[in-house]
């Protein structure tokens, strides 16, 4: 059965501070790895897509890791601010087509992050 | 460019009544999908529409729920009767036929069942 597992469920950081989110998946076959950003009462905003050749890539202050050998991937994020508090999910594609599109999704529950000032 | 809409963003209905959702994708994306998100946990898929064809509605409650996209543009999702556990955020998103196929969410539509 396909599954996503993030840790911690939750976090609580002051303001300023970095972090690291993490996403162990267990998705055959792998066509790509998602990270959405969804602020409370709204809907997730991605914040990058790798495939199975990139090991990392960064959208401003965030930064996402994928080692497809062990089925991990990590999002880091440098120099919090409160506007960074949210939900942050990962989300892998089974689709066996080429580059995967957005079908066979398989998502995470969730990361809650909260900033403190 | 325009993201997707969704309509009502927040509906209380009691258990056994009907309500139905909406939404406007993307101009030119060609595949839709509904999603329900309940508190805590991350969005499952209910059904996916390509055009005005489906996909895939393998986890939707068929006996309750019912979905349509006449034209291959707006969609509706109807939901009746409800119940209890119904309450959730019932998510709209399309996605962009290039590459990797970015998916792209509206705000949602809140419903809370009593």
């Amino acid at each position: 059965k396909n599954q996503v597992e993030q840790s911690p469920q939750s976090l609580i950081i002051l303001e300023g501070k970095n972090c690291t989110l993490q996403c162990n998946y267990t998705v055959s076959p792998f066509s790509n790895l998602r990270w959405y950003k969804q602020d409370t009462g709204r809907g997730p905003v991605s914040l990058t897509i790798m495939t199975f050749s990139e090991n990392t890539k960064s959208n401003g202050r965030y930064t996402a890791t994928l080692d497809a050998d062990t089925k991990q991937s990590s999002l880091h994020i440098t120099a919090s601010q409160l506007s960074d508090s949210a939900s942050y999910i990962c989300v892998v594609s089974g689709s066996p087509y080429s580059g995967g599109g957005a079908d066979g999704l398989t998502f995470g529950k969730g990361t809650h992050l909260i900033i403190q000032p | 460019e325009a993201g997707v809409a969704q309509s009502p963003r927040y509906k209380i209905i009691e258990k056994r009544q009907s309500v139905a959702f909406w939404c406007n994708p993307i101009s030119g994306h060609a595949t839709l999908y509904w999603y329900q998100q309940i508190l805590g946990q991350g969005p499952k898929l209910l059904i996916q529409f390509q055009n005005n064809g489906v996909v895939d509605d393998s986890q939707l409650p068929k006996d309750r729920f019912s979905a349509e996209r006449l034209k291959g543009v707006d969609s509706t999702l109807k939901i009746q009767p409800a119940k209890l556990e119904d309450s959730a955020v019932y998510l709209c998103a399309s996605s962009s036929p290039r590459g990797a196929g970015e998916l792209f969410f509206g705000e949602g539509s809140r419903l809370t069942v009593l």
